[in-house]
């Protein structure tokens, strides 16, 4: 059982330079996340999602756009990415309704660079 | 004021010693907290959810006080394998979305 998997693991971009964050879930969960983490921010939420087709913004979603085309994938896009991006990003997922017990399932985690 | 704040350490222990965290919420509409344990690059994992009861999983408990808006994290006998990052969580209320707002973290070492 896959779970969350976030593709690529890391990536190094010049400033400038767009790229997209892949974000497969096989539990067929209907709430997905984006969350950045930086030293000493915590996890912020940047888009999310509560259901194929709809999304949403968070916290800190400047610079960042999102599609959910098919419930289990949620893309994050840097259309010109900036050394701020420079994060660790997560995704994650939760079923809705009478299934949810709150608990977000995390990905691995991607390590973005932007020089 | 940070939605949810916690003290971010580090808390050096010895082996065997009990160790607290506590996360404050601004929200008082709020009705679900948990607990994650991250480790180091790695990705967060539920390690408990927080009840109004206050709730127990073997070394550790979890409690919540409304009154003051706070939830806490007890850690007994600490063990070499407990050394992460403890982020306190609370739901956003009324929301219908599951989202979380996290803190920004508690990091415990635990030296032997």
């Amino acid at each position: 059982n896959a779970g969350v998997t976030q593709t690529p693991k890391f990536r190094v971009l010049k400033t400038g330079q767009s790229m997209t964050l892949l974000c497969a879930q096989d539990m067929n969960h209907e709430y997905m996340y984006w969350y950045r983490q930086d030293p000493g921010m915590g996890l912020r939420l940047i888009h999310y999602s509560v259901g194929e087709g709809t999304t949403a913004k968070g916290e800190v979603p400047d610079g960042y756009n999102v599609s959910r085309l098919k419930k289990q994938n949620f893309l994050l896009g840097l259309e010109s990415a900036a050394p701020s991006q420079t994060s660790v990003y997560f995704c994650a997922s939760t079923p809705s309704g009478s299934e949810s017990t709150g608990e977000l399932f995390f990905g691995e985690g991607s390590r973005l660079t932007v020089l | 004021r940070k939605e949810v704040e916690q003290d971010p350490g580090p808390f050096n222990v010895p082996e065997g010693a009990t160790v607290a965290f506590n996360c404050t919420y601004s929200n008082s509409a709020s009705q679900s907290f948990f607990w994650y344990r991250q480790d180091c690059r790695k990705e967060p994992k539920l390690l408990m959810s927080v009840y109004s009861s206050g709730n127990e999983d073997g070394r550790f408990t979890a409690q919540l006080n409304r009154a003051s808006q706070y939830i806490s994290l007890l850690i007994r006998d600490s063990k070499l394998s407990d050394s992460a990052t403890y982020l306190c969580a609370v739901e956003v209320p009324s929301s219908n979305t599951g989202k979380l707002i996290f803190g920004q973290g508690t990091t415990l070492q635990v030296k032997p």
